[in-house]
C-alpha cells in the first residue's frame, strides 16, 4: 500500500506570493490533517480534513487555509506568504477521525522557504 | 488547555545503554499520549500510545513507555541503544475519547544521539 505523498517537496516563494500544497493520502484514509514544523515553534496542527469538511482548526490566521476533495485528497494554501511561513509542512492521513482512535500516517513534508 | 513538556532537547547514550526520553504533560483531564519518531528528511513515525487500560505500554522497536498519573508523566524507554535509534522524538496529547473536537500538543522534541 502506497503511503502519504507530499508534493512538491521543495518549494521556495518569496514573501506576498501565495503557495499550494499537496497530500494524498494512504488509499482509503478519509481523514487529512496537516502539520507546521519550525525550529521556533516546533510542531503545530493545522487542521483536519474529513469527508471534504474541515473538522478542527489549529490557532493560524486566515492565510492558511485548506480543503479536501471528493478522493480524500488534500491541498493547504497560504497566501501572502511571510518569512515566518518558511517551515516543513507535514500531512498525515487516518481511516477514521480522531488522533485519539486511530493511527496517523505521515507524509515526508513539504520543504517550504520564503525569501 | 494542554500542553507537553519534553526536558532536554538533546540526549546522548553510548550504545547498548539505556534510553530514557522524559515528557510530562499539563491536561484538565487525563489526555491521550503518543510518542512519535522523526528520521531526517521524513515524516513522523507512530513509537506507541496511550489510551486506556495498561499503563506500560509497549511499542515498535523495542520502544515502551508508563503512563504515570500522579507525575503527569509518560517517559519513553529502551533497555539498550542502537546507532539506528539516533532520531527526533516527539512526546504528544490529545484530548481523550472519540470523534468531537481536538487538537494535539506536542512537545518541542528530544533529539538523541547514540555514540558508538
Amino acid at each position: 500500500k502506497a503511503g502519504v505523498t507530499q508534493t512538491p517537496r521543495y518549494l521556495i516563494k518569496t514573501r506576498g506570493q501565495q503557495v499550494t500544497l499537496s497530500c494524498s493520502p494512504i488509499s482509503g484514509h478519509r481523514s487529512v490533517s496537516w502539520y507546521q514544523q519550525t525550529p521556533g515553534q516546533g510542531l503545530q496542527f493545522l487542521f483536519e480534513y474529513f469527508s471534504e469538511t474541515q473538522r478542527n482548526k489549529g490557532n493560524f490566521p486566515g492565510r492558511f487555509s485548506g480543503r479536501q476533495f471528493s478522493n480524500s485528497r488534500s491541498e493547504m494554501n497560504v497566501s501572502t506568504l511571510e518569512l515566518g511561513d518558511s517551515a516543513l509542512y507535514l500531512c498525515a492521513s487516518s481511516s477514521k477521525r480522531g488522533l485519539a482512535v486511530d493511527t496517523q500516517y505521515f507524509g515526508p513534508g513539504t520543504r517550504l522557504t520564503v525569501l | 488547555a494542554q500542553s507537553v513538556t519534553q526536558l532536554g532537547s538533546h540526549v546522548s547514550v553510548s550504545e547498548g545503554a539505556l534510553v530514557l526520553l522524559r515528557c510530562n504533560y499539563s491536561s484538565s483531564v487525563p489526555p491521550y499520549l503518543f510518542w512519535y519518531v522523526q528520521y531526517p528528511n521524513q515524516g513522523l513515525q507512530l513509537l506507541l500510545k496511550y489510551t486506556t487500560g495498561a499503563t506500560l505500554v509497549k511499542g515498535i522497536n523495542g520502544f515502551e513507555a508508563e503512563f504515570k498519573k500522579s507525575e503527569t508523566s509518560f517517559h519513553l524507554t529502551k533497555p539498550s541503544a542502537h546507532m539506528s535509534d539516533a532520531a527526533e522524538y516527539f512526546c504528544a496529547v490529545t484530548p481523550p475519547g472519540p470523534g468531537g473536537s481536538y487538537i494535539p500538543t506536542f512537545g518541542r522534541g528530544t533529539s538523541l544521539i547514540v555514540h558508538p
